[in-house]
């Protein structure tokens, strides 16, 4: 059974730095893109980047380029979202996702940025 | 940043037919397949209808896929209590990201 299993709600302030997980099970990891998806609450979905663990080809939505970073370690099966940075306006839910043509979602990850 | 153009809500009474239009252009949709997924209150973006038309497996067949050119469409007959959720389309763009759409909320009346 295919499984994305994220890391858990974080709060941070302005400016702070964050780094969220997302764990692939039960496919072969290196043979799919994994990407993350953004949902500002009562808002819809906005594609952001994704990365084929394979080779560490990336690609990213020009509204995130430089935003945000999209890594992967193969060797445990995880994508990766980092901000250097956070803004207020980053506070989302954040999904990842298995594949160019979506078909597995994780559950989300609640960030919250405030001062 | 959505540039996939849906209809904001649609509504129907348990077993109408109702239809979702998704609206793109000749880089997505004009030469791309087209998912839709379903997103139920509080919960994470599920697949709905993949290439079109397909629908995995546990799907049930009230719902069903088009598309035709630069547009797609979804279809759910027989409407359910259940169908109330938010609906979107997706397909990938030959300037090398995914898009959505901007989303349908539906309501069971």
């Amino acid at each position: 059974e295919v499984q994305l299993v994220q890391s858990g709600a974080e709060v941070k302030k302005p400016g702070e730095s964050l780094k969220i997980s997302c764990k692939g099970s039960g496919y072969t990891f290196t043979s799919y893109w994994i990407g993350w998806v953004r949902q500002v609450p009562g808002k819809g979905l906005e594609w952001m980047a994704i990365i084929y663990p394979g080779d560490s080809d990336t690609k990213y939505s020009p509204s995130f380029q430089g935003q945000v970073t999209i890594s992967a370690d193969k060797s445990i099966s995880t994508a990766y979202l980092q901000w250097s940075s956070l803004k207020a306006s980053d506070t989302a839910i954040y999904y990842c996702a298995r594949g160019i043509s979506i078909d597995y979602w994780g559950q989300g990850t609640l960030v919250t940025v405030s001062s | 940043q959505s540039v996939l153009t849906q209809p904001p809500s649609t509504s129907g009474t348990p077993g109408q037919r109702v239809t979702i239009s998704c609206s793109g252009s000749s880089s997505n949709i004009g030469s791309n397949t087209v998912n839709w997924y379903q997103q139920l209150p509080g919960t994470a973006p599920k697949l709905l209808i993949y290439s079109n038309n397909q629908r995995p497996s546990g799907v049930p067949d009230r719902f069903s896929g088009s598309k035709s050119g630069t547009s797609a469409s979804l279809a759910i007959s027989g409407l359910q209590s259940e169908d109330e959720a938010d609906y979107y389309c997706a397909a990938w763009d030959d300037s090398l990201k995914g898009v959505f759409g901007t989303g349908t909320k539906v309501t069971v009346l």
